[in-house]
């Protein structure tokens, strides 16, 4: 099965809202509670944004927030800022006979 | 504050076992409250969870490495390590180590490392 389906890229300008969307199935997003959201600068460690679909880990801003509906999960990004340019992919588990966790393809997200 | 560091060869040659070793260090953490895990990025592309084990050495593969693929913990020497038999060039990849934040194999990764790139070139 195919990765989880994000936006390639999205854009915004500074103190701009923007939203990114990550799309799977009911064997993974839509049937569990287990989606997670990760920022990955260029040469830097990749960095845990979101845990259990909307949950900020400690020192993660609260301009990231976090939500699913269906087989959809979505990560927000309030009050746009600089530093906020970086990939962001979501990741999932995934039921079957032989579960594991699932990445999204990742979107690169840029502030004009 | 813990630190993850990667290990290993940057060079394996087709056909060959990629051996790369994760060491954590740094303020003292219950293990058994974590799963240690391995993620891998080919250059350009996305990021793929490879796998995670348990302290007891229980391990969880995603499905399409699950034949090649093994992780182990050591616990007395803060390593856990990652082999990848018989590879090939689309094993080509930047390698992460990375703990979860649960103790569920598919928590969420909240510690990492730097990463390590691996090419299989002959």
């Amino acid at each position: 099965q195919p990765a989880l389906t994000q936006p390639a890229s999205v854009s915004g300008s500074p103190g701009q809202s923007i939203t990114i969307s990550c799309t799977g199935t009911g064997s993974d997003v839509g049937g569990y509670n287990f989606v997670s959201w990760y920022q990955l600068h260029p040469g830097k460690v990749p960095k845990l944004m979101i845990h259990d679909v909307s949950h900020r880990p400690a020192g993660v801003s609260n301009r990231f927030s976090a939500s699913k509906s269906g087989n959809t999960a979505s990560l927000t990004i309030s009050g746009l800022q600089a530093e906020d340019e970086a990939d962001y992919y979501c990741a999932s588990y995934r039921s079957g006979d032989y579960p594991h966790v699932v990445f999204g393809g990742g979107t690169k997200l840029t502030v004009l | 504050q813990l630190q993850l560091q990667e290990s290993g060869p940057g060079l394996v040659k087709p056909s060959e076992t990629l051996s790369l070793t994760c060491t954590v260090s740094g303020v003292s953490t219950s293990v058994s409250s974590h799963c240690w895990g391995w993620v891998r990025q080919p250059p350009g592309k996305a990021l793929e969870w490879i796998g995670t084990v348990y302290e007891s050495g229980s391990t969880y593969y995603t499905p399409s490495l699950r034949s090649r693929v093994s992780i182990s913990v050591d616990i007395p020497k803060k390593q856990f390590s990652l082999r990848l038999s018989s590879v090939t060039a689309a094993d080509t990849a930047r390698y992460f180590c990375a703990r979860t934040n649960g103790g569920t194999y598919y928590d969420a990764f909240d510690m990492w490392g730097l990463g390590t790139m691996v090419t299989v070139s002959s």
